[in-house]
């Protein structure tokens, strides 16, 4: 069964600056999506970015971009000039080519200091 | 966005009664998704549909069963509840495995 991981419960990051969120799963499909959830303190789940695994180019939405090494199964989120509205939970997502087969991290707690 | 109505937002019952909750869609997605929300967890696939009448479990599927007898509604049953299943649940949709889900807002239930 596939799984996913995010391995920073909580992270914190200065307004304006960089943060980095980490994501690694473990598949043994070599078609998927992944995609990067934000869910603030309003329980809304709303989509950040997404990154089909057949594309080797980086997807990129404004300030949310990823690293997607899909040798190392690793998708991580950088938030470029973090904004306070950017404080949420985010969650790592897989789907797989079936329906059953999708998948969400534990999440990761992001707090933006002003 | 996909218009995604659950009902309730909120229940309080208790142990041994039954439960039904209710997902709604206006956007005819053809995937329909219940999870289920708890602290240090994310979110756990409870069940799930590729079409009318056409349903499968996920990895938490224990203690529930679900029903797609149209296209626009999903209703998840816990046919005894158990505090256990206290948790907040989420329905999604989806377009296709290329495309996003749609999460409605939420049902936060509680057993006591």
């Amino acid at each position: 069964a596939q799984t996913v991981t995010q391995s920073q419960p909580e992270m914190s990051v200065q307004e304006a600056e960089t943060v980095t969120l980490s994501c690694t799963y473990d598949t043994s499909e070599s078609d998927y999506y992944l995609f990067w959830y934000k869910q603030p303190p309003s329980r809304q789940m709303i989509l950040v970015i997404r990154q089909e695994a057949y594309k080797q180019q980086n997807a990129t939405e404004n300030r949310f971009s990823v690293n997607f090494q899909k040798a190392a199964k690793s998708f991580s989120l950088k938030i470029s000039d973090s904004q306070l509205g950017d404080a949420a939970m985010y969650f790592c997502a897989y789907r797989g080519p079936n329906a059953g087969k999708s998948t969400f991290g534990d999440g990761t707690t992001l707090t933006v200091k002003p | 966005d996909a218009g995604i109505t659950q009902s309730p937002r909120h229940k309080v019952t208790e142990t041994g009664t039954p439960v039904t909750l209710r997902c709604h869609q206006t956007e005819n997605h053809r995937y329909m998704y219940w999870y289920r929300q708890d602290p240090g967890h994310g979110l756990r696939l409870i069940h799930y549909s590729y079409g009318v009448k056409d349903t499968d479990k996920g990895e938490v599927s224990d203690g529930y069963s679900v029903s797609r007898s149209k296209t626009e509604d999903f209703l998840l049953t816990l046919e005894s509840a158990t505090s256990s299943q206290t948790s907040v649940y989420f329905c999604a949709t989806e377009d296709g495995p290329h495309q996003p889900q749609h999460f409605g807002d939420g049902t936060r239930l509680s057993i006591l």
